[in-house]
């Protein structure tokens, strides 16, 4: 069956250092992948889409990459700041689909 | 603003009983999403539409029911079926294509 990764522990990382999230895949062959931000009790906020064919994107401090032959995706936050702790969450769709598959998220905590 | 409106923030369901979670949206999005999320686990799909008066079954749709009378509003019923409600409840909305999903801020259910 369909399986997403995420690493259920939190990140705990120094504030101005780069913070880098997992995302793993197996048995899917996605068309695209998303990047979410959820805060305590808030909904999922969207932050990055990329395609497959697209190896790495960027938005300001943003950095996302994604490698279909490790079925993997980086998310990199660099010079990290308190305000981006938060659980950030990994999601594939696939060509056929409208519909997205999330993984169960990584809570990344930006100590001062 | 447009956005997505979720209510109540907070719903308590007692015993056999069908409670109603609203969703309407204003971004004039034809695709609408219901998800799961219980903690330290990731958004589970339970009903999505994508025209009025049409919708589909998620992945856990057993217990839940749905409408899609207005492009606006995507209720969702929890039933006495749903032997396990307590989660918190997300409502998105997408505009067509492979463009990310925009979700509501959730219901929290519990059970008394």
């Amino acid at each position: 069956s369909q399986k997403i990764e995420q690493n259920s522990e939190a990140l705990n990382i120094q504030e101005g250092k780069t913070a880098t999230l997992t995302c793993n895949y197996t048995n899917y062959s996605p068309a695209y992948l998303q990047w979410y931000r959820q805060d305590p009790g808030r909904g999922p906020v969207f932050l990055l889409l990329i395609r497959e064919n697209e190896k790495e994107k960027r938005k300001e401090r943003l950095k996302v990459t994604f490698d279909t032959t490790l079925k993997q995706s980086l998310f990199h936050i660099t010079a990290s700041q308190p305000a981006d702790s938060a659980t950030y969450l990994c999601a594939l769709t696939s060509n056929a689909g409208n519909m997205l598959t999330f993984g169960g998220g990584t809570r990344l905590m930006v100590k001062p | 603003d447009g956005g997505i409106t979720q209510s109540p923030k907070y719903l308590f369901r007692k015993e056999g009983q069908n409670v109603t979670l609203s969703c309407e949206q204003n971004l004039n999005h034809d695709a609408m999403y219901w998800y799961r999320q219980d903690p330290g686990q990731g958004l589970r799909l339970i009903y999505y539409s994508q025209i009025v008066n049409d919708f589909q079954k998620g992945d856990i749709a057993e217990g839940y029911s749905v409408s899609r009378e207005k492009k606006e509003s995507f209720p969702l019923t929890v039933t006495s079926a749903q032997k396990n409600p307590t989660a918190f409840y997300l409502c998105a909305s997408r505009r067509e294509g492979n463009q990310p999903q925009h979700f509501g801020d959730g219901t929290r259910l519990s059970i008394l």
